[in-house]
């Protein structure tokens, strides 16, 4: 049960594009369609981004996508503004009713 | 409105055992799988145990196994964790979620659990 890896941080201007990965095994990521990605901002919640590695809950901008190729999950954050810049999650089922979460994504906004 | 409030948090020996739980409303709670989710102080968030609608499959994080027990009273719509032979390092903050679609659709507050002498 080791963490998903994730970059420790990211940035990007107001406006522009940013795509974070979350990079596990053919147990975890790779072997199931239950990628889930949060946001937490500091002394938050964590709030659900996306869930089954491309849906979108009721709320969440279009501009939050999710997809996955292989053993690495990706979140692209799109028209960055001030309120992305937060903490980061990833996390997947990895089978026998476990889930894991990555390390976390520090997301600046310049 | 789906609410989760967990409760039973505190400071603790090392060694020592303690019990959350979680009261759930504004939805079947008998209809959804749940989860306890931990984040150290000012750490990432891992994963610690599952439990099916009916209890009859639980998972746990290697971490926990053996120490930490899940369980949930469906009449009471309560999810519970006992926790045992505590370490230090299970300090923090322990969140109760809702399972929607392999992911945590709600969360609770969280309650803070400190390991200490």
């Amino acid at each position: 049960q080791s963490a998903l890896t994730q970059p420790p941080s990211a940035s990007g201007s107001p406006g522009q594009s940013v795509t974070i990965s979350c990079t596990g095994t053919s147990s975890d990521v790779g072997g199931y369609n239950y990628v889930s990605w949060y946001q937490q901002h500091p002394g938050k919640v964590p709030k659900l981004m996306i869930y089954e590695v491309t849906k979108r809950p009721s709320g969440v901008p279009d501009r939050i996508s999710g997809s996955k190729s292989g053993n690495t999950a990706s979140l692209t954050v799109s028209g960055l503004q001030a309120e992305d810049e937060a903490e980061y999650y990833c996390s997947s089922y990895a089978g026998n009713n476990n889930f894991v979460f990555g390390t976390g994504t520090k997301v600046t906004v310049l | 409105e789906v609410q989760l409030v967990e409760s039973g948090g505190g400071l603790v020996q090392p060694g020592g055992s303690l019990r959350l739980s979680c009261a759930a409303s504004g939805f079947t709670f008998s209809s959804h799988w749940m989860h306890w989710v931990r984040q150290g102080p000012g750490k990432g968030l891992v994963w610690v145990s599952r439990i099916k609608t009916d209890g009859s499959k639980i998972g746990y994080a290697d971490s926990v196994k053996g120490r930490f027990t899940i369980s949930r009273d469906n009449a009471k719509n309560t999810l519970y964790l006992q926790m045992s032979s505590l370490r230090d390092d299970d300090t923090g903050v322990y969140y109760c979620t809702r399972e929607y679609g392999g992911s945590s659709d709600y969360w609770g507050q969280g309650a803070l659990v400190t390991v200490s002498s």
